[in-house]
């Protein structure tokens, strides 16, 4: 079976500095794609970024930026400049093609701190 | 306005009294999804759907029921609920691949079962 970890339940940072949060899966599968939401205290679900599994070039939107790893099947996110507005806890999830199913991991609570 | 509408927002209800959660998606995706959000154990997949009728169980179907029969509403039911199905509840849908694209998410429904 997937899963998804996320092994850090909790981490801060200083504004305007980078922090990057960690996230491993497991699967026997090869083609499948991989994102990080963020949950800010409203509790809506935000798509931040996505990455496909083909794909070796790691993603990037704006400030946030991923390095993926396939063979060591490691997914991590990378903030930069971090901003009180990042604050927020972040999963990490994993999905294949042509279904409906996609995993997700414990998540991450990040504190900004001014 | 595109979006994934959930109600109620917050529900107090008693051990054994049928409820049912509704969700409406209006931008004509395919596939829609019911998560479930536990601290800790992140958001854990209930049941999915892939087209009108075609559902298909998630990681922690137990104790839910789901029906599709309009592409653009997925009510969640639960016929007996019991206290360990307090938890916060996510409606979601996606266009088509979701591996590819991820799900949008609806602003959660808070269930406290008593």
């Amino acid at each position: 079976a997937q899963t998804v970890t996320q092994s850090q339940p909790e981490m801060s940072v200083q504004e305007a500095e980078t922090v990057t949060l960690s996230c491993t899966y497991d699967t026997s599968e090869s083609d499948y794609y991989l994102f990080w939401y963020k949950q800010p205290p409203s509790r809506q679900m935000i798509l931040v970024i996505r990455q496909e599994a083909y794909k070796q070039q790691n993603a990037t939107e704006n400030r946030f930026s991923v390095n993926f790893q396939k063979a060591a099947k490691s997914f991590s996110l990378k903030i930069s400049d971090s901003q009180l507005g990042d604050a927020a806890m972040y999963f990490c999830a994993w999905g294949t093609s042509n279904t409906g199913k996609l995993i997700f991991g414990q998540g991450t609570t990040l504190q900004v701190k001014p | 306005e595109a979006q994934v509408t959930q109600n109620p927002r917050y529900l107090i209800t008693v051990t054994g009294k049928k409820l049912t959660v509704t969700c409406s998606q209006n931008m004509n995706h395919e596939y829609m999804s019911w998560y479930r959000q536990d601290p800790g154990l992140g958001l854990r997949q209930i049941y999915y759907s892939m087209n009108v009728e075609v559902t298909d169980k998630g990681d922690v179907p137990e104790g839910y029921k789901v029906s599709r029969k309009e592409k653009r509403n997925f009510p969640l039911i639960l016929e007996s609920p019991s206290p360990n199905q307090t938890s916060l509840y996510f409606c979601a849908s996606s266009s088509g691949q979701v591996s590819g694209y991820g799900y949008t998410f609806g602003s959660g429904t808070r269930l406290t079962v008593v």
